[in-house]
């Protein structure tokens, strides 16, 4: 069955190293979302991209975070330089931009930066 | 802005015993609504959503959820629970007008089920 998937699953890292997660988007979903979750703050929006534009990352560090969307199968989210405090599980969502906006999560990247 | 409280952080219960999760959410016209639930190492998994209609609507599970508007309130029950319902269980409402959809989380209520 479809599914979101993200690569990859776990990635432990040095402070100052860059960090590439990648998602694949459900075929035909035109929304991708991506997150971060933590224990303090929970489920955190960092992007939204609706047909590969970007059209919300106000959650998103912008000095060291970057998200985009080579193409309609692809969605990359960057750190660099990593720190610390970006250890968290990061997930990407796919979904359709029609009323209302259900969203399909995937698995998500565990990062850890020591 | 939509808001979203889940006022519990966790909730224990004894495995067959009946379950209310709360969920109370602020938005100036009727949103719409989402049930999520994430076991341990995986990703959220819709539940259940109320768009419009019939206020008790039914999810995966044998969950259930009513929205009642004058309370502002989204709470998810099952009658009889079951030690698979493990899991954090996450409130989402999202615009019902206008605006980009995308919705907000609240900040989950943990199950534990004992046996």
């Amino acid at each position: 069955d479809a599914r979101v998937t993200q690569t990859p699953r776990h990635k432990v890292t040095e402070m100052g190293q860059e960090v590439t997660m990648r998602c694949q988007p459900i075929l035909g979903h035109n929304t991708v979302f991506w997150y971060r979750q933590t224990m303090m703050q929970g489920l955190e929006l960092l992007a939204y991209f609706r047909n590969r534009a970007p059209l919300d990352d106000s959650g998103m560090p912008k000095d060291r975070f970057s998200a985009e969307m080579p193409d309609a199968t692809l969605a990359t989210l960057k750190i660099q330089p990593s720190e610390p405090r970006d250890s968290a599980v990061y997930f990407c969502a796919s979904g359709l931009d029609i009323i209302p906006n259900e969203q399909f999560f995937g698995p998500g990247t565990r990062l850890t930066v020591l | 802005a939509q808001s979203v409280t889940q006022p519990d952080i966790h909730i224990t219960v004894s495995e067959g015993a009946s379950l209310e999760l709360r969920c109370n959410y602020s938005y100036g016209a009727t949103p719409y609504l989402f049930w999520y639930v994430q076991s341990p190492g995986q990703g959220l998994q819709l539940l259940l959503k109320y768009f419009s209609g019939d206020t008790l609507v039914q999810g995966i599970k044998g969950f259930e959820a009513e929205f009642k508007r004058s309370q502002s309130s989204f709470n998810l029950r099952k009658p009889s629970v079951h030690w698979s319902d493990a899991a954090e269980y996450f409130c989402a409402v999202a615009p019902g007008t206008g605006g980009s959809y995308i919705p907000t989380f609240g900040r989950g209520t943990s199950l534990i089920v004992h046996p």
